[in-house]
């Protein structure tokens, strides 16, 4: 059974730094690119960045570029998200997904994060 | 970057009813499009891929159409869990976007 476990959101004050980590389970998370979207309260669907499965490649939202640095570790089976610069418009609940590199197969329950003074 | 316009943005229906959502590209992209059922409180769901491709798991009533510009969404016969929001994806180029979503509410 796949299973996708985000961890590492909550409440932080703009122009901080935050450390998303997603832990992967139920298969082969080293043949997989991953991706990173995620939703601000009460709207709609932003994908934000996508990993190749081997790390070669790395792609970003124009809303993040710059800022937000996707990584990961295949030995961990971790999908990691760094966002830097914070903002309020990155206040959403950030969702780790899995399936390739066209469509989302499979979503983690997601983690929230909350820019605010 | 390639908009996606849903329509309706909200569609009240009766349980029994069989209703078709829609999804409209700002330039042609084959069928690299995909759909997604979001329950309230819960992570989105891959429903259709490709247009029209089904998945395994998702009950036979959903079904995709649409090439180029304009696809749709259809519900058979909608029943009470089907009562969701519908996003509609794209993947014929980055960044991947989405459509602002259609929301199937009970009349």
């Amino acid at each position: 059974e796949v299973q996708l476990v985000e961890s590492g959101g909550g409440l932080v004050k703009p122009g901080s730094s935050l450390k998303l980590s997603c832990v992967a389970s139920g298969f082969t998370f080293s043949s997989y690119g991953m991706h990173w979207i995620r939703q601000a309260p009460k709207k709609g669907l932003e994908w934000i960045a996508l990993i190749y499965y081997d790390s070669s490649n790395k792609y970003y939202a124009d809303s993040v570029k710059g800022r937000f640095t996707i990584s990961r570790d295949n030995s961990k089976n971790t999908l990691y998200l760094e966002m830097n610069s914070l903002r309020s418009e990155d206040t959403a609940m950030y969702y780790c997904v899995y399936g390739g590199y066209w469509y989302f197969d499979f979503w983690g329950p997601g983690t929230m994060v909350t820019v605010s003074s | 970057d390639i908009v996606l316009t849903q329509s309706p943005a909200t569609l009240s229906v009766t349980p029994g009813e069989s209703v078709s959502l829609s999804c409209r590209a700002s330039q042609g992209i084959s069928t690299s499009i995909h759909w997604y059922q979001q329950k309230s409180n819960e992570s989105p769901r891959l429903l259709i891929k490709y247009a029209s491709q089904s998945i395994s798991g998702i009950p036979s009533r959903f079904s995709g159409s649409g090439s180029g510009t304009d696809f749709t969404l259809s519900i058979n016969r909608v029943e009470s869990e089907d009562f969701s929001v519908y996003y509609c994806q794209q993947s014929y180029s980055l960044p991947r976007t989405f459509g602002a979503g259609t929301k199937l509410e009970l009349k």
